[in-house]
C-alpha cells in the first residue's frame, strides 16, 4: 500500500539550515506530484510547495519563495524539502503528500516535526 | 490567496447531523470544483475524505458527504459517531500554479 515517510526534522537554531526528506513506497512515484504541507503547533494546515513528476518544475507558496527548496529523486523513490534562513515561525510539523484527483492530497505521511529555537 | 473561512466548532448529537461550511471567492471555490476536505484526529496526519466536492476515495462511508453553490462548500456528516470527534479542513485549488489553499479548520463534537 501506499506509505509515505518523512524525516529530518529537528531542533534547529533561527537562521540555520534543515533539509527533509519523504521517502516513498507501494506505488509508482515517478507518476506522482508530490505536495509539502506545514501545520504550526495547533493551527491549521498551510502549502508550502509541490514538485512535478519531471524533477524540475517546482512551485512554492508566494512567503516561501526564495527560502524553501524542493527537489526530488525519482529513482529513490524520494522528495527533499530544503529550508534556508529558518525563522522561529517556520517551527511546524512538516508533511508530504501525493497529489491526486481534483487537486486533493490523496496519501500523508505521518510528518516530522521542524522545531526553530535558539 | 486567503485561507478559506470555516466556523471554528460544530457539534450534534450521537446519530444526528452536522454540517460544516467552507467559504471562499469566486477565484477558488466558486471558480473550480476542486474541492477536498480532509479529516484530522489528534497527533495525526490528515486523511482525506472527499474530493472533487462531491466525491468519496474508497473506504470512506457515505455518512460524508460534500457539496457546493456558489462561492461556498458544505461538508455534512450523517448518522454522527463518537469517532467522527476531529478537526475538518477544507481545500480548494486556486488557480495560481500548484497552489491550494485551505481552510482553518472545524473541530466537531460528538454530543
Amino acid at each position: 500500500q501506499v506509505q509515505l515517510v518523512e524525516s529530518g526534522g529537528g531542533v534547529v537554531q533561527p537562521g540555520r539550515s534543515l533539509r527533509l526528506s519523504c521517502a516513498a513506497s507501494g506505488f509508482t512515484f515517478s507518476s506522482y506530484v508530490m505536495y509539502w504541507v506545514r501545520q504550526a503547533p495547533g493551527k491549521g494546515l498551510e502549502w508550502v510547495g509541490a514538485i512535478w513528476f519531471d524533477e524540475v518544475t517546482t512551485y512554492y507558496t508566494d512567503s516561501l519563495k526564495g527560502r524553501f527548496t524542493i527537489s526530488r529523486d525519482n529513482s529513490r523513490k524520494t522528495t527533499f524539502l530544503q529550508m534556508n534562513g529558518l525563522r522561529a515561525e517556520d517551527t511546524a510539523m512538516y508533511y508530504c503528500a501525493t497529489l491526486g484527483l481534483s487537486h486533493s492530497l490523496n496519501h500523508w505521511g505521518p510528518g516530522t516535526p521542524v522545531t526553530v529555537s535558539s | 490567496q486567503s485561507a478559506l473561512s470555516q466556523p471554528p466548532s460544530a457539534s450534534g448529537s450521537l446519530g444526528q447531523s452536522v454540517t460544516i461550511s467552507c467559504s471562499g471567492s469566486r477565484n477558488d471555490i466558486g471558480e473550480y470544483n476542486q474541492v477536498s476536505w480532509y479529516q484530522q484526529r489528534p497527533d495525526k496526519a490528515p486523511t482525506l475524505l472527499i474530493f472533487g466536492v462531491t466525491e468519496r476515495p474508497s473506504g470512506v462511508p457515505d455518512r460524508f458527504s460534500g457539496s457546493k453553490s456558489g462561492i461556498t462548500a458544505s461538508l455534512t456528516i450523517s448518522g454522527l459517531q463518537s469517532d467522527d470527534e476531529a478537526i475538518y479542513y477544507c481545500s480548494s485549488y486556486a488557480g495560481s500554479d500548484a497552489s491550494v489553499i485551505f481552510g482553518g479548520g472545524t473541530t466537531v463534537t460528538v454530543l
